[in-house]
């Protein structure tokens, strides 16, 4: 079955470095990888959006790169900032909009 | 412009119950998504509704249904409540089906089962 890794244990890292998470995939392809952020107690919001054609992806401060040999992708947060902090998700996902997540990892970015 | 709305924002229900929850889309999105997502994990799919016709159904069981009107809103119906299914219940609209689409999610309905 369709398995999604994240590391489970909070990232914790100091304001103004960069921040990277892992996500990796097994036992399908996907077409595209989503990367959501959720707040506490709040629906996740859509962050960027990277093609398996596509090597990298930017937006502002955030790089997500997606390496289909390895079925990983890497998201980068640079001059991270406490307000940053929440937990980042991913979700792989095919040609239909089936999304499937993984559990997430938290991030903590202090001052 | 209004977002994903559900209702109601919390509900505690007992064993056996049943529960109703709702979710208006954004307006002209006409796929509309359920998740649960219990605590410490990702939300995982329950069902996919594009244009009043179920596209998709994740590994729940029976209990759970669900439909979607010709305004695109949405309910999710769940029979038989049992304390596992105590989680935070999101939906998520999009303007139509495929991966590529952004999925935008309402702030969900907090569910307690006793």
């Amino acid at each position: 079955s369709q398995k999604i890794e994240q590391n489970s244990e909070a990232l914790n890292i100091q304001e103004g470095k960069t921040a990277t998470l892992t996500c990796n995939y097994t036992n399908y392809s996907p077409a595209y990888l989503q990367w959501y952020r959720q707040d506490p107690g709040r629906g996740p919001v859509f962050l960027l959006l990277i093609r398996e054609n596509e090597k990298e992806k930017r937006k502002e401060r955030l790089k997500v790169t997606f390496d289909t040999t390895l079925k990983q992708s890497l998201f980068h947060i640079t001059a991270s900032q406490p307000a940053d902090s929440a937990t980042y998700l991913c979700a792989p996902a095919t040609g239909f909009q089936k999304l499937v997540f993984g559990t997430g990892t938290r991030l903590l970015v202090s001052p | 412009d209004a977002g994903v709305t559900q209702s109601p924002t919390h509900l505690i229900k007992t064993r056996g119950q049943h529960v109703t929850l709702r979710c208006s889309p954004i307006s002209g999105h006409k796929s509309v998504s359920w998740y649960q997502q219990v605590l410490g994990q990702g939300p995982q799919f329950i069902f996919q509704y594009y244009e009043k016709e179920e596209r998709g159904r994740g590994n729940f069981p029976d209990r759970f249904s669900a439909r979607q009107f010709p305004n695109y809103s949405s309910e999710l119906n769940v029979n038989a409540l049992l304390l596992g299914d105590s989680a935070l219940y999101l939906c998520a609209s999009s303007l139509a089906l495929g991966g590529e689409e952004t999925q935008y999610f309402g702030p969900g309905t907090r569910l307690l089962v006793l």
